[in-house]
């Protein structure tokens, strides 16, 4: 059974780009959350969707990033526009109801 | 609110001998409490978790955590170090298993 996929692996963009991650969550997870792990502080919780549903949002920074999930299979996060701030490591993570969160190997963003 | 305090960015010790990564929470509901691991270029990996039963909590790779509710710490150990245990830990909470926070890691090395 594939695992949790996260595409690109690497990102560099330029301050004032618009960049999109996209997370794969293992099949029939309806819940898919996103975390963020900025210069090597803790891992930080953005959003959770239940299906294609945000059901908490409360750790998005700003109106710069917008995650989306239709149809509930895989989910994007873009941030537009970037920021210096905003680089980091981006993990995205999924479950089966409140079972074991399973996450994918990150997308390393690089903002210029 | 919930949150996190790994004690030690960096720990160091000897091959065979006692791993101790010491993690203290905060949460104001019986937590959910939980133990990851972060290989190089690799995902977060589930070590075990701790959800209201056993207080003394069994992992992969003969890693161990107990729960004590009076001194709020959720400590991981493992009696004998390898070297392959060498990476970065994570100690997390969550209040149903759903949002969950982080601390800020720490990064075990292993000397032979």
């Amino acid at each position: 059974e594939a695992g949790v996929t996260q595409f690109p692996s690497h990102s560099v963009i330029e301050k004032g780009q618009t960049v999109t991650l996209r997370c794969d969550p293992i099949s029939g997870h309806d819940n898919l959350y996103w975390y963020r792990r900025v210069m090597g502080k803790e891992i930080k919780f953005l959003l959770h969707f239940v299906k294609e549903s945000k059901q908490d949002e409360s750790g998005m920074p700003n109106n710069r990033f917008l995650a989306e999930r239709t149809g509930g299979t895989y989910s994007t996060l873009k941030v537009q526009p970037a920021e210096l701030e905003d680089s980091g490591v981006y993990f995205c993570a999924s479950s089966h109801e409140n079972n074991e969160q399973f996450f994918g190997p990150g997308t390393r963003l690089t903002v210029l | 609110a919930q949150s996190v305090t790994q004690l030690g960015s960096h720990v160091s010790v000897s091959e065979g001998a006692l791993v101790l990564l010491r993690c203290n929470y905060s949460s104001s509901v019986p937590p959910y409490l939980f133990w990851y691991v972060q290989y190089p270029n690799q995902g977060l990996q589930l070590l075990l978790k701790y959800t209201s039963a056993a207080t003394l909590v069994k992992g992969i790779n003969g890693f161990e955590a107990e729960f004590k509710k009076s001194e709020t710490s959720f400590h991981l150990t493992k009696p004998s170090a390898h070297m392959s245990d060498a990476a970065e830990y994570f100690c997390a909470v969550s209040e149903r298993g759903f949002k969950t926070i982080f601390g800020a890691g720490t990064r075990l090395f292993v000397k032979a």
